[in-house]
């Protein structure tokens, strides 16, 4: 079983729709969560960090759940712009901190 | 605006030369930095924990006298991969980890290698 799993879509939805993400991690001694956005061949960029409160930035909302280590990217009113892979990233403390990358999950946007 | 650099952006070289990525922290000293690599489709896979004045530590499976990490100041560490061969093709990617509520991770824009 893979420390970070995401289903790794694609997922096409059309402009304006909204669209879930799911992730799940494996190792409970896992402490920092995050969601990065990564363009065809350009680097990750983080997108936001997610915490148990959950926390929203304008059209994203992420969800943490310890209890069923699953976390959730949930994107409103998409843009075409939006099209990208998500990943979802796990940063364990084993002794000395890791971070794990899930594969991610691919998203198109279409008009 | 940016955080970390690297150069150069992309490469192409023949099989068994050697080439060197640099690795810049832009905003701050990092005393560590990370080393990942990223094949088509897939996700990215650790290489090395770059360690400034200590030698690096290497991911399970990573030859470390095949990828040589340096990391001789705060600001910059180099990745050479010797002896390239063309499966060594694949997408560079350092970064450095911040703290600022959760120990963030930013990218480099990464360094495309291409080995014929």
């Amino acid at each position: 079983r893979k420390e970070v799993e995401q289903d790794p879509g694609p997922f096409n939805v059309p402009e304006g729709a909204t669209v879930a993400f799911n992730c799940t991690y494996s190792n409970s001694a896992s402490q920092s969560f995050f969601w990065y956005r990564q363009d065809c061949r350009k680097e990750p960029k983080l997108l936001m960090s997610v915490y148990s409160s959950g926390n929203e930035d304008g059209r994203f909302t992420a969800q943490l759940n310890r209890a069923s280590q699953y976390i959730s990217l949930l994107i409103r009113d998409s843009k075409l712009s939006d099209s990208a892979t998500y990943l979802c990233v796990v940063r364990v403390n084993t002794g000395g901190f890791k971070t794990i990358f899930g594969a991610g999950t691919r998203l198109f946007v279409k008009a | 605006g940016a955080v970390v650099s690297q150069h150069p952006s992309w490469v192409i070289c023949k099989s068994g030369t050697s080439v060197k990525i640099e690795c810049r922290s832009l905003d701050f000293q990092a005393t560590t930095m990370f080393w990942y690599r990223q094949f088509p489709k897939q996700s990215l896979m650790l290489m090395a924990t770059s360690n400034e004045g200590s030698k690096a530590t290497y991911e399970q499976g990573v030859e470390k006298d095949k990828f040589l990490i340096n990391h001789a100041s705060l600001t910059l560490s180099t990745l050479t991969v010797t002896s390239a061969h063309p499966e060594d093709s694949s997408f560079y990617i350092c970064s450095v980890s911040r703290q600022l509520t959760s120990y963030e991770q930013y990218f480099g824009p990464g360094t495309r290698l291409t080995v014929t």
